[in-house]
């Protein structure tokens, strides 16, 4: 098993609708949770953390649930410009080294149509 | 922008061959780590490094090698070049050691 999994999409949406991306993680160990944002050929851009109080920025919703491993993004009203493959993406303490180390998904692309 | 730069930005080797990559950490970060993106997949963790020293590594073999300087600029050196090398490469640096990292633009690394 994977240890991040994603939607496999692709997701094609028209303007304005809403588009629910889905994770979970497998390593309970995992201590911080974020959504980054990659356009074609570009490098990948942090979105947001995610917290397990929830936490919202504009459009986009966050949400985290500890107990089912479970990480989700919510995009409301969604903009030809949020075109783009989202990767879901945890941080764990790796034991031995010290150091913080991001596991990422594999990614699902949403194409936002006219 | 994030200020993380990476060169060169393009680069076609042939099987065998050694290449080094080269990353700028934004100003004030002291940690880098590097990753490798396939086609269609998500970034893999290859290292970290922290004040000079590999602080961390994925499940890469050891052709794959890397330094940090004391600017906290770093270098990521793969021997051996096999046809599966060809990814993007992308340098990650972060404030303390690999929490909240901010990317690179990539080196597109070509193996024929």
């Amino acid at each position: 098993r994977k240890e991040v999994e994603q939607d496999p999409g692709p997701f094609n949406v028209p303007e304005g609708a809403t588009v629910a991306f889905n994770c979970t993680y497998s390593n309970s160990a995992s201590q911080s949770f974020f959504w980054y944002r990659q356009d074609c050929r570009k490098e990948p851009k942090l979105l947001m953390s995610v917290y397990s109080s929830g936490n919202e920025d504009g459009r986009f919703t966050a949400q985290l649930n500890r107990a089912s491993q479970y990480i989700s993004l919510l995009i409301r009203d969604s903009k030809l410009s949020d075109s783009a493959t989202y990767l879901c993406v945890v941080n764990r303490l790796k034991s031995g080294a010290g150091s913080y180390q991001l596991t990422f998904g594999k990614g699902t692309k949403l194409s936002v149509i006219p | 922008e994030t200020g993380v730069t990476q060169s060169p930005t393009h680069l076609i080797k042939t099987r065998g061959q050694q290449v080094t990559l080269r990353c700028s950490s934004q100003s004030g970060h002291n940690t880098v780590s590097w990753y490798q993106q396939a086609l269609g997949q998500g970034p893999q963790f290859i290292f970290q490094y922290y004040r000079e020293e590999e602080n961390g590594r994925g499940n890469f073999p050891p052709r794959f090698s890397g330094l940090q300087f004391p600017n906290y600029s770093s270098e990521l050196n793969v021997n051996a070049l096999e046809l599966d090398d060809s990814a993007l490469y992308l340098c990650a640096s972060s404030l303390r050691d690999g929490y909240e990292q901010y990317f690179g633009p990539g080196t597109r690394l070509t193996v024929t």
